[in-house]
């Protein structure tokens, strides 16, 4: 059975910076397409960022320069790191996987962790 | 980046009824479409990709088709546990984009 497992969400002041962990189990966090969703309240999924297998990077243009996200093979752990927060980062963050077929093409977001919550606010 | 637009943005049901749910995407998007639901407090769970390839352990009451740049979600029959929010999202080109999404609410 596949588990995400997100942790590091908090209050955090504008220009602060945080860093969100996703644990993985029954799958291998290397060997797939990671990426992170948030979802501010009452808004639509944002997609942030995702990792390829082969460690290609990818970011929305909200993040690009202030969130970097990264991998720990040996803990098959996700990571992102955020920085020079702003308010409207608030949200919750989500890890999620993408699947790459070869018939089907990608299968997105197939997985999902239940969600860590950042509050950005002075 | 593509924009989704999803109608309606709430949309009143009986249990029982057939719900059609359009997400229009403001470029070609090659079918490249998938279709969640979400739950207060819960993640989306993914019902749809590719258009219309149903997800493993969705129920098939669960349909999607897409023609050019429209995609649309079915529900045959709706059941007590469908009532929740709809979001489409175009993993076409990045970033990959939602729809505002569509409350299905008890009628």
């Amino acid at each position: 059975e596949v588990q995400l497992v997100e942790t590091g969400g908090g209050l955090i002041q504008p220009g602060g910076s945080l860093r969100l962990s996703c644990a993985a189990s029954g799958l291998t966090v290397s060997s797939n397409y990671m990426t992170w969703v948030r979802q501010a309240p009452g808004k639509r999924p944002e997609w942030v960022s995702v990792i390829y297998s082969g460690g290609n990077t990818y970011y929305a243009d909200s993040v690009r320069g202030r969130f970097t996200i990264s991998r720990d093979n040996s803990k098959n752990t996700l990571f992102l790191q955020m920085d020079s927060l702003r308010l409207e980062d608030t949200a919750v963050y989500y890890c999620t996987r993408v699947l790459t077929t070869g018939s089907s093409g990608w299968i997105p977001f197939d997985f999902w962790g239940q969600g860590t919550l950042v509050i950005v606010s002075s | 980046d593509i924009q989704m637009t999803q109608s309606p943005s709430t949309l009143s049901a009986s249990v029982g009824d057939r719900v059609t749910i359009t997400c229009r995407a403001s470029q070609n998007i090659n079918s490249w479409l998938a279709w969640y639901q979400q739950k207060p407090g819960k993640a989306p769970k993914l019902l749809i990709y590719k258009a219309s390839s149903l997800q493993s352990g969705v129920p098939s009451r669960f349909s999607g088709s897409a023609s050019g740049t429209e995609s649309t979600l079915t529900i045959t029959s709706l059941q007590p546990d469908d009532f929740a929010t709809y979001y489409c999202q175009q993993y076409d080109t990045y970033p990959w984009t939602f729809g505002q999404g569509t409350k299905v609410e008890i009628k």
